[in-house]
């Protein structure tokens, strides 16, 4: 019955490595987003999605790219990872192209070795 | 570049009394304004929005806009110790595209029993 579920919920790498993030959202919403969580709990939009459209891309490296199959899903792909990107990671969902209220999915933590 | 401010705390409260969380938002075309609670290793939870000045009640939780000082706050009364959390201030607008929600870095409080 989980809303929104990511996996896995942690990741331990090595840098260089290329490693994936799942989200998947049973709520019917059209608009999907990433979140990083850094280690002072700062929470920053990374990216979002509305009916398989990316809409918000803000200035995050290009070794992220979100992936939405459907609007149920939208997956993260982190290529080359560096030590500067061990972070918590959440999916979100919300229900209106306004992403005034957000339904957070449990978080990855991910830690570059 | 918007911007919303939290005194990170620790902010210590003792059971039974009232918890003040205060937080400014730099952008003045913001319209929605969010309180977002977050427990150690869980995600955030959507648990005050508030849209217009004045105070918005809900149940223990009053969250108070004015938009001229650009001031938000909540009001927690008859802290619990289950109210220790960090307390996440955040704001949205519809201007330009919107960039999603603007998260402060959030105020850890401690309710002392």
């Amino acid at each position: 019955d989980t809303a929104v579920s990511q996996t896995p919920k942690y990741l331990v790498t090595q840098m260089g490595n290329d490693k994936s993030i799942k989200c998947e959202q049973n709520l019917g919403h059209d608009t999907m987003y990433w979140y990083k969580q850094d280690s002072k709990k700062f929470l920053k939009i990374m990216f979002s999605y509305n009916n398989k459209e990316l809409i918000i891309n803000e200035t995050v490296p290009n070794r992220f790219s979100p992936k939405s199959p459907d609007k149920a899903h939208l997956n993260l792909h982190i290529n080359s990872l560096e030590l500067g990107d061990s972070a918590v990671y959440f999916c979100a969902s919300s229900p209106l192209l306004s992403n005034e209220k957000l339904f957070f999915g449990s978080g990855t933590q991910l830690s570059v070795l | 570049q918007k911007e919303v401010e939290q005194n990170s705390g620790p902010l210590s409260v003792p059971e039974g009394a009232i918890a003040s969380l205060n937080c400014t938002y730099s952008d003045r075309v913001s319209q929605s304004f969010f309180w977002y609670r977050q427990y150690s290793g869980k995600s955030p939870e959507l648990i005050m929005s508030i849209y217009s000045n004045g105070d918005k009640e809900d149940g223990r939780f009053t969250a108070q806009l004015n938009k001229a000082s650009q001031y938000v706050s909540l009001l927690i009364r008859d802290s619990q110790p289950s109210d220790s959390a960090t307390y996440l201030c955040a704001d949205w607008n519809s201007g330009g595209g919107a960039d999603g929600l603007t998260f402060g870095k959030g105020t850890h409080l401690i309710i002392q029993p």
